[in-house]
């Protein structure tokens, strides 16, 4: 079974000062890891992902996220916040040991950029 | 441009009535996903397909039906039968395997009066 787990469910933060989203993961096989932003009334887009391949994954519009398979964590991170980043974000993980394409979603973590 | 399209964007129904969202993508992509997001939850899966004339329930599929007869197109009937049927519906594609990213299309709110 897999199972992800956002630990904030709202974040505010300066604009220009960093950003942390946090997510932790479970899941019985190597999974692959997503992050997803949402702005109000849109569809999800891609942020980053990992797929095995190198622990820290960069992504669109200065993220990135580092894969610890110690703390079974994928921890979303930008240096500088920008007021356009105020969305929702989703941590997403997706286990190949499960039924093929079946994804599980954190419930989400809104951040707000005060100016 | 390739990407997914739903049909419309705000639906209004009243209660007891059938509704069918429209999802549609040029993307060729072969695994299609509709997935209902309600306010402070993340997304749950409806029904999913992973190829033309298959798909299957997902985590809350009563009161949903799908069909898949073509693989550009996956349409979700909410039924009278679903108890609240009010949410915002996204239906998104990927390229089959779960190391793929998903594409979303723009999401239909679905208003039960």
């Amino acid at each position: 079974a897999q199972s992800v787990t956002q630990l904030d469910s709202h974040v505010s933060v300066s604009e220009g000062t960093p950003v942390l989203l946090r997510c932790n993961y479970s899941s019985s096989y190597s999974p692959s890891l997503f992050w997803y932003v949402q702005h109000p009334n849109k569809g999800l887009q891609l942020l980053l992902k990992y797929t095995s391949a190198a622990t820290l994954v960069k992504g669109i519009n200065g993220f990135e996220a580092e894969f610890k398979k110690s703390e079974t964590s994928f921890h979303l991170t930008k240096p500088s916040a920008h007021m356009s980043d105020a969305a929702e974000y989703f941590c997403v993980v997706s286990d190949p040991g499960t039924n093929a394409g079946k994804s599980t979603f954190g419930d989400g973590t809104t951040l707000t950029v005060k100016p | 441009d390739g990407g997914i399209t739903q049909s419309p964007k705000y639906l209004f129904r009243k209660e007891g009535q059938n509704v069918t969202l429209s999802c549609e993508q040029n993307l060729n992509h072969d695994a299609m996903y509709w997935y209902r997001q309600d306010p402070g939850q993340g997304l749950r899966l409806i029904y999913y397909s992973q190829i033309v004339n298959d798909f299957q329930k997902g985590d809350i599929a009563e009161g949903y039906s799908v069909s898949r007869e073509k693989k550009e197109s996956f349409p979700l009937t909410v039924t009278s039968a679903q108890k609240n049927p009010t949410a915002f519906y996204l239906c998104a594609s990927t390229l089959p395997g779960a190391v793929d990213e998903q594409f979303f299309g723009p999401g239909t709110r679905l208003t039960v009066l």
